[in-house]
């Protein structure tokens, strides 16, 4: 069965510092996303991205996250300037369809720790 | 988006039959209830969707009645694997409707040998 991958599975960074954070979605799905999630908290939207756009972000995404498709195959969140409170586990997920009743596959997430 | 209520959690033993009910009183016409399972440190998996009466997939079974104002996710003969997270979410099936998903605390389901 196709599966979303997510590298790299932990990375540790100074406050401060920029990450890039990498997933492959399952290759014949359209649209991809970012979510994250702070330890014992619930799952929260960060960005949905089709056709080298963003479609809908929430207020979590500020100026200091971007998105990029860089070829065919990756999808990576890239954080600036990386603060305490970005700390949490990030998964990608991507779906054929747009819809949100379209089945979302998630990869196994990259933990982030902000020190 | 309807709100979801669900139980924060439950307890169960291997072999029992576990039902997790959801309530969405301000469902709208066009919205699906779609159930996702999330293990510790691991991203949501897609357990099953519907609209209204009875689905059934080879995991659960969910069970939605005429008024659509609550689910029940039922998980039969459960094992100690089956101890996650079980999200209920209710999302708009529209062309104009992002894949955002919104997801609640969820159920925390332990299930004890």
């Amino acid at each position: 069965e196709p599966e979303v991958t997510q590298t790299p599975s932990h990375q540790v960074t100074q406050m401060g510092q920029e990450v890039i954070l990498r997933c492959v979605p399952i290759s014949n799905h359209l649209y991809f996303y970012w979510y994250r999630q702070i330890l014992g908290q619930k799952v929260e939207f960060l960005v949905s991205f089709y056709n080298n756009e963003i479609s809908e972000k929430s207020e979590i995404f500020d100026d200091q996250f971007s998105v990029e498709r860089p070829d065919g195959s990756n999808f990576t969140l890239k954080i600036r300037s990386t603060k305490l409170e970005d700390s949490a586990m990030y998964f990608c997920a991507s779906s054929e369809g747009g819809r949100a009743t379209e089945t979302q596959y998630f990869g196994p997430g990259t933990r982030l720790l902000v020190l | 988006l309807a709100k979801t209520t669900q139980p924060i959690s439950m307890d169960s033993y291997e072999g029992q039959e576990v039902n997790i009910t959801c309530s969405h009183n301000n469902i709208a016409t066009n919205d699906y209830i779609t159930w996702y399972q999330q293990f510790p440190s691991q991203g949501p998996r897609f357990i099953i969707q519907g609209y209204k009466t009875k689905v059934t997939n080879e995991v659960a079974s969910l069970f939605i009645p005429a008024d659509r104002k609550s689910s029940t996710l039922s998980l039969p003969r459960v094992s100690l694997s089956d101890t996650a997270v079980y999200y209920c979410l209710v999302q708009p099936h529209g062309s104009s409707n992002t894949g955002k998903l919104i997801f609640g605390q969820g159920t925390t389901l332990q299930v004890k040998p």
